[in-house]
């Protein structure tokens, strides 16, 4: 069965300090893994990719098959990623949420 | 235009049925429906393509969907409880979640 855990439901740092939000996957197959991001009052939408390995708006995350983890990273936290984040796992066409963090970046 | 979705908000009594709608982006094939509450955060319902449900998730009968061949979805829920009270997502891509999916904006559903 697919499974995706984020362990934190609220995250709080300061602007300027690092970010972590952690996932941590369950799946048997090869994983194709997802982090989306929902503003306030805006639509859910895609914030990257694994499969791209790309930086978006400073974000990197990095799959980690031997930890079962996708964790979510940037550097130095802005006051406008404050938002919902959620990381997602896709398998068997089929598109498995987890909970979801809460970020709050405080000025 | 992205995803759109209707009704953005309706109230309906237990008991009674509801039709949701959802326009995917043109030329998009594929639609997925969620469910979305605080309690259980982000739930796959199902899965369309080309008309046919390729994917379903753990929801009861009571949950169906269909595709129109323009690729429009509609999701039905009968015999409403409590519970069913949520967000209601779509979800659209080219061929299937390999591609980039986007979300509309949702439907929201109260149960009274």
């Amino acid at each position: 069965a697919q499974r995706v855990t984020q362990p934190e439901k609220l995250l709080s740092v300061f602007k300027g300090a690092p970010v972590e939000l952690k996932c941590n996957y369950s799946y048997s197959g090869s994983p194709e893994l997802f982090w989306y991001v929902q503003y306030s009052r805006q639509r859910l939408q895609l914030l990257l990719r694994h499969i791209s390995r790309e930086s978006i708006k400073g974000f990197t995350a990095d799959l980690n098959k031997g930890e079962t983890s996708f964790h979510l990273k940037k550097p130095f936290a802005q006051e406008e990623d404050s938002a919902m984040y959620y990381c997602a796992l896709e398998g068997a066409q089929k598109l498995v949420f987890g909970q979801g963090t809460r970020l709050t970046i405080n000025p | 235009t992205g995803v759109t979705q209707s009704p953005t908000h309706l109230i309906k009594t237990r008991g009674q049925q509801v039709t949701l709608s959802c326009s995917p982006i043109s030329g998009h094939r594929s639609v997925s429906w969620y469910q979305q509450t605080p309690g259980q955060g982000l739930q796959f319902l199902f899965e369309y393509f080309s008309e046919t449900q390729r994917n379903k998730g753990n929801f009861p009968g009571r949950f169906s969907g269909r595709q129109f061949s323009n690729s429009r979805s509609e999701m039905n829920v009968s015999t409403l409880e409590l519970g069913d009270s949520a967000l209601y997502l779509c979800a659209s891509s080219l061929v299937d979640s390999e591609n980039t999916i986007y979300f509309g904006e949702g439907s929201w559903l109260t149960v009274v």
